[in-house]
């Protein structure tokens, strides 16, 4: 089946702008993740959603991020008044389910969205 | 907080040979899983090994194997008969079993495939 899908590739937006990301998931795969990936900060765990429902919101960089993910499947991260920090590859992974063992905890990523703020 | 720890920002192997990627954690928890991704330049992270931790047996995945003492908290990977198509970024990641966390990645190391 298809793997972890993510659009735009690449988006350019001025400072000051609102921009969304979005992450389709392996088919299947109830689990889903956001991470940053910058020169500066390596790779972050931003969120994570179980089903339509994310537990802990605490990894979002700031006020100006925010999540959601509908009907199970597609997750929108949104960025409002962007900042020239927020220049980063954002990466969406999926995996089968939490708090099981073995494979279903491994997750799979998505090709990313590099965002680049002017 | 767990930690991932990297210590070698880059290597460089001779095709067809070799070669050992270091990976330290820390954590007090029992119940974890560690992982090896791998990054080209096409960004496309891909999963190479993973390790449960209650698992005393290294993992293997066709030429990729890895070391995996849990009392030194070491997971490296190593990986035989080098080809062109492993040069990449290499992560080591790790995730705790029992909650809420997405993984922790260390800070990677560029492999390099001299032909």
């Amino acid at each position: 089946g298809a793997g972890v899908s993510q659009s735009p590739s690449n988006k350019v937006t001025e400072k000051g702008k609102d921009v969304e990301l979005r992450c389709d998931p392996i088919s299947g795969h109830t689990a889903l993740y956001w991470y940053r990936q910058s020169l500066g900060q390596g790779l972050e765990f931003l969120i994570y959603f179980q089903g339509n429902s994310a537990p802990d919101k605490s990894g979002l960089p700031s006020d100006r991020f925010s999540a959601e993910r509908t009907g199970g499947s597609v997750s929108t991260l949104t960025i409002q008044r962007t900042q020239q920090e927020d220049s980063a590859v954002y990466l969406c992974a999926s995996s089968l389910e939490r708090f099981l063992t073995g494979d279903q905890e491994t997750q799979y990523f998505g090709p990313g969205t590099r965002l680049l703020v002017l | 907080a767990q930690t991932v720890t990297q210590s070698q920002p880059e290597m460089s192997v001779q095709e067809a040979e070799t070669v050992t990627l270091s990976c330290t954690y820390d954590t007090s928890e029992s119940d974890y899983y560690l992982f090896w991704y791998k990054q080209p330049p096409s960004r496309q992270m891909i999963l190479v090994i993973r390790q449960e931790a209650y698992k005393q047996q290294n993992a293997t995945e066709n030429r990729f194997s890895v070391n995996f003492q849990k009392a030194a908290k070491s997971f490296s990977l190593k990986i035989s008969d080098s080809q062109l198509g492993d040069a990449a970024m290499y992560f080591c990641a790790y995730k705790w079993g029992g909650g809420a966390d997405g993984l922790t990645f260390g800070k990677g190391t560029h492999l390099i495939i001299q032909p």
